[in-house]
């Protein structure tokens, strides 16, 4: 069955360091999604992302994140300088174009710890 | 805004009995999703419900769906250990529908 990838599993890096966060959606999906969930929160929304470009983000997703898909079939989360409070699992998503549903399938996680 | 509110957000029940978990949400959907989520793990899709009306059964769980009152419930039927977990709604919104997410309500199945 088709699934989510999620690279790296868990990633540590000092405070104002560059990270990239990286997905493999579902091969036919068209819709990609990042949400994060900080320890014990709920999960939390950041960006959506359809032919190429954002087409929604939250108030959490500012200047210091982007997206990219870079080539056909990865999905990348950069945070440029990292802050304690970025410390959280980040998830991706992705959902299939036209379909009643449109559930969204989440990946394993990153989980990222900001020190 | 769209604002998700679910409860109780902590459930201790023992094996074999009923509860319900109550998920409210503030402004017009048609689209609301369960999830299950084990503790340091991902988010497991459980049930999609698209239409006011709309019950969905899988094992011991069902989802139901009342867009007019802005209200599904996820019932257990004789809770196991096995369901224990923190269980999620999220409503679709926006053009992408993109989730709202509730807080979440930790599930603790005792023998």
């Amino acid at each position: 069955e088709p699934e989510v990838t999620q690279t790296p599993s868990h990633q540590v890096t000092q405070m104002g360091q560059e990270v990239i966060l990286r997905c493999v959606p579902i091969s036919n999906h068209l819709y990609f999604y990042w949400y994060r969930q900080i320890l014990g929160q709920k999960v939390e929304f950041l960006v959506s992302f359809y032919n190429n470009e954002i087409s929604e983000k939250s108030e959490i997703f500012d200047d210091q994140f982007s997206v990219e898909r870079p080539d056909g079939s990865n999905f990348t989360l950069k945070i440029r300088s990292t802050k304690l409070e970025d410390s959280a699992m980040y998830f991706c998503a992705s959902s299939e174009l036209g379909t009643s549903y449109n559930e969204q399938f989440f990946g394993p996680g990153t989980r990222l710890t900001v020190l | 805004e769209l604002k998700v509110e679910q409860n109780p957000l902590f459930l201790s029940m023992q094996e074999g009995k009923n509860y319900t978990i109550y998920c409210n949400y503030s402004t017009t959907s048609d689209r609301l999703y369960w999830y299950r989520q084990d503790p340091g793990k991902s988010l497991e899709s459980l049930f999609v419900l698209l239409s006011n009306g709309a019950v969905k059964q899988e094992g011991r769980l069902m989802a139901s769906l009342d867009t007019k009152a802005r209200l599904s419930t996820l019932h257990i039927t004789a809770a196991v250990h096995d369901l224990s977990a923190t269980y999620f709604c999220a409503v679709a919104g926006g053009s992408n529908y993109k989730l709202t997410f509730g807080k979440g309500t930790l599930l603790t199945v005792n023998p």
